[in-house]
């Protein structure tokens, strides 16, 4: 069974730095992209960034370059995004979600991680 | 990449049909047959409900139906029952092998 599981809730400060977890199950292949989403309260879904696990390859969204980082590590099939520079504009549930290539739908989700950013 | 435009709201009674329509680019929608569709339900995360505009996953009911014209993609939701009440997002490929979403449309079933 496909699944991704994430990391719990955050509460940061204004200015530092965060680090999401999103666990694969084994059923998910390393060359399907794992990306990001995020959903900042009573707004829409945002696509931050994703990365080809096996190849390392990476693809962000030109808003979050040089902001976020997103890694893999295979032996523990976990995906990463580290996102620095927080400020409250950066409160919001972020998702994993792993599609079969950057063309196709996301058909597999996490199950939210809520980052609350305080002044 | 600038969001794909969706209308903030559309509503229906039970029974009957809806479109939302999701209007982009000849850089995206229309460049490609790669929207998807998504219904999220307060408090959840999102479902994939259609991928290459108009291709159902397995286990999406066949009330729910995916189509494109020119930059112009759109879902449409048959026979309305209550538990379509959400809220739906399109997605898009770009050419630079990144993802844009529409902001969002709220459905209300009256």
């Amino acid at each position: 069974q496909e699944q991704l599981v994430q990391s719990g809730a955050e509460v940061k400060k204004s200015g530092s730095s965060v680090k999401v977890s999103c666990k694969k199950s084994g059923d998910i292949f390393s060359t399907y992209p794992i990306s990001w989403v995020r959903q900042a309260p009573g707004q829409g879904l945002e696509w931050m960034g994703g990365i080809i696990p096996m190849y390392g390859t990476l693809n962000y969204a030109q808003k979050f370059q040089g902001r976020v980082t997103i890694t893999a590590d295979e032996s523990t099939l976990t995906v990463y995004m580290d996102l620095r520079g927080l400020t409250s504009d950066d409160t919001a549930v972020y998702y994993c979600a792993k599609s079969g290539s950057y063309r196709d739908g996301f058909d597999v989700w996490g199950q939210g991680t809520t980052v609350t950013v305080s002044p | 990449q600038s969001a794909l435009t969706q209308p903030a709201s559309v509503s229906g009674s039970p029974g009957q049909s809806i479109t939302i329509s999701c209007t982009g680019s000849s850089s995206d929608i229309g460049g490609y047959n790669y929207v998807s569709w998504y219904q999220q339900h307060p408090g959840e995360a999102p479902k994939l409900l259609i991928s290459h505009v108009s291709h159902r996953p397995s286990g999406v009911s066949n009330r729910f139906s995916g189509s494109k014209s020119g930059n112009t993609a759109s879902l449409t939701i048959s026979g309305l029952q209550a538990e379509d009440e959400a809220d739906y997002y399109c997605r898009s490929y770009t050419p630079t092998a990144t993802q844009v979403f529409g902001g969002g449309t709220k459905l209300t079933v009256l």
